[in-house]
């Protein structure tokens, strides 16, 4: 069965810090690997998208990985500020023919500390 | 980039009755929708996949009969929750990808109570 799985499920942090949510997935044939933002009560804002093929993403202070062979992903966030005080989450596509599917991780709490 | 919207944000109904959401892809064609439900404190679970012209495929334990879904066209997918219970109260986020590539792109959501 594929699954997806985040840890922490929450994480306090004061500004300034630089911070590595992390997560893992079964079966690594995977199509991509998305990182997500929700923030209360709102849809989701898409951060990152890594392909198959590639090993890692970066915008401006968010970094993600992908390292397939182990199962796994990082985002780190540099420099954290509370305005990144949101609901992180981590969504894998396989291949799945003419569809691919996204299975979500259970997401990460972040709460940023001025 | 792609733009996704739902209509309605917000809707209330009485336990009974039936309510439509709209999930409208704005500058491109979608092929496929997505539909998905997330509780309290949860995360997304993926409710059902349309491919435009077609029947939805429905995950395990999601009710056709209940969760209906119409893919009439290439810009819009309708949700419609039939006979709602106040157990069906969730938030309700669509996405589409098409023809601009696999990658979903996801509506704002629609908070769904049922009193």
């Amino acid at each position: 069965k594929q699954e997806v799985t985040q840890i922490p499920a929450a994480l306090s942090v004061p500004e300034g810090e630089n911070l590595v949510l992390n997560c893992s997935f079964t079966d690594s044939a995977i199509y991509n690997l998305q990182w997500f933002r929700q923030d209360p009560g709102k849809g989701l804002t898409s951060l990152l998208l890594i392909q198959s093929s590639q090993r890692e993403q970066t915008s401006g202070r968010l970094n993600a990985s992908l390292d397939k062979s182990s199962g796994r992903s990082t985002l780190y966030i540099a420099a954290s500020q509370p305005g990144d005080s949101a609901t992180y989450l981590c969504a894998v596509s396989w291949y799945g023919g003419a569809t691919n599917k996204l299975i979500f991780g259970t997401g990460t709490l972040l709460a940023v500390q001025p | 980039g792609a733009v996704v919207s739902q209509h309605p944000s917000r809707v209330i109904c009485k336990s009974g009755t039936s309510v439509k959401i709209e999930c409208r892809s704005l500058d491109f064609q979608a092929t496929t929708m997505f539909w998905y439900r997330q509780f309290p404190k949860q995360s997304l679970m993926l409710m059902a996949t349309s491919n435009e012209g077609s029947k939805a495929t429905y995950e395990q334990g999601v009710e056709k009969d209940k969760f209906l879904i119409n893919h009439a066209s290439l810009t819009l997918s309708t949700l419609t929750v039939t006979s709602a219970h106040p157990e069906d109260s969730s938030f309700y986020i669509c996405s589409a990808s098409g023809d601009r590539g696999m990658e979903q792109y996801f509506g704002p959501g629609t908070r769904l109570t049922v009193t």
